[in-house]
């Protein structure tokens, strides 16, 4: 099993819609997660930072961690064109765990397209 | 001002050369990493790095020397290139060890031939 489980896709949805991303993963010791944006042929951009489990909120952008389940998910209200990228979910163990030198334990990524 | 920049953004070289890539954060962040995304577009940790001291990551074969003149620079040497170090190379930054979350350059991308 690996360690953080993504969709791949292609995703595609109207302009407007509501999109929902997600990914699993199986070690309990991830403490801090990270939702990316990556454009083509760009580095990865980050968009959602959160600790531990909760909601967060940030413009049409929503980041939810359910550690009981080991679920995190994004949603994008509004979608519009320009959110057609690859949206890649990351994760660390907490620092005291050796978190930093792991370095993020990354999903392979959802391929989002939102049609005009 | 980009705040973590790569160069070169393309490399094309023939397999047995040796190439660097370098990566510099104005950021003033201490911690630097080198990550790989290979063909499949995975992106996998290579090597972190903490106030120019490396962390070793195992299981990176040792043709592939990161070196840190100051704790704004990260490079990374790559010695007798083969056709499996094609992939795309990303350096990151985070504030330290110890903070979240990590900012990305754009990539070098590696062709061997």
């Amino acid at each position: 099993q690996k360690e953080v489980e993504q969709d791949p896709g292609p995703l595609s949805v109207p302009e407007g819609a509501i999109v929902s991303l997600n990914c699993t993963y199986s070690n309990s010791a991830f403490q801090y997660f990270m939702w990316y944006r990556q454009y083509s042929r760009k580095g990865p951009e980050l968009l959602m930072y959160t600790y531990s489990s909760g909601n967060k909120e940030d413009g049409r952008f929503t980041a939810q961690v359910d550690k009981s389940s080991k679920y995190i998910s994004l949603f994008i209200r509004d979608s519009q064109p320009s959110d057609s990228a690859t949206y890649l979910c990351a994760m660390i163990r907490a620092p005291y765990s050796g978190g930093g030198a792991d370095g993020l334990t990354f999903g392979k990524g959802t391929h989002l397209i939102i049609q005009p | 001002d980009t705040a973590v920049s790569q160069t070169p953004k393309y490399l094309v070289t023939q397999m047995g050369n040796d190439k660097s890539i370098k990566c510099e954060q104005n950021l003033g962040h201490d911690t630097m990493y080198w990550y790989k995304q290979d063909s499949k577009k995975f992106l996998k940790i290579m090597f972190s790095y903490n106030n120019k001291e490396l962390i070793i990551n195992e299981t990176v074969p040792n043709r592939f020397s990161p070196k840190s003149p100051d704790k704004a620079h990260l490079n990374l040497h790559i010695n007798s290139l083969e056709l499996g170090d094609s992939a795309v190379y990303f350096c990151a930054s985070s504030q330290d060890l110890a903070s979240q979350p990590q900012h990305f350059g754009d990539g070098t991308r590696l062709s061997i031939l």
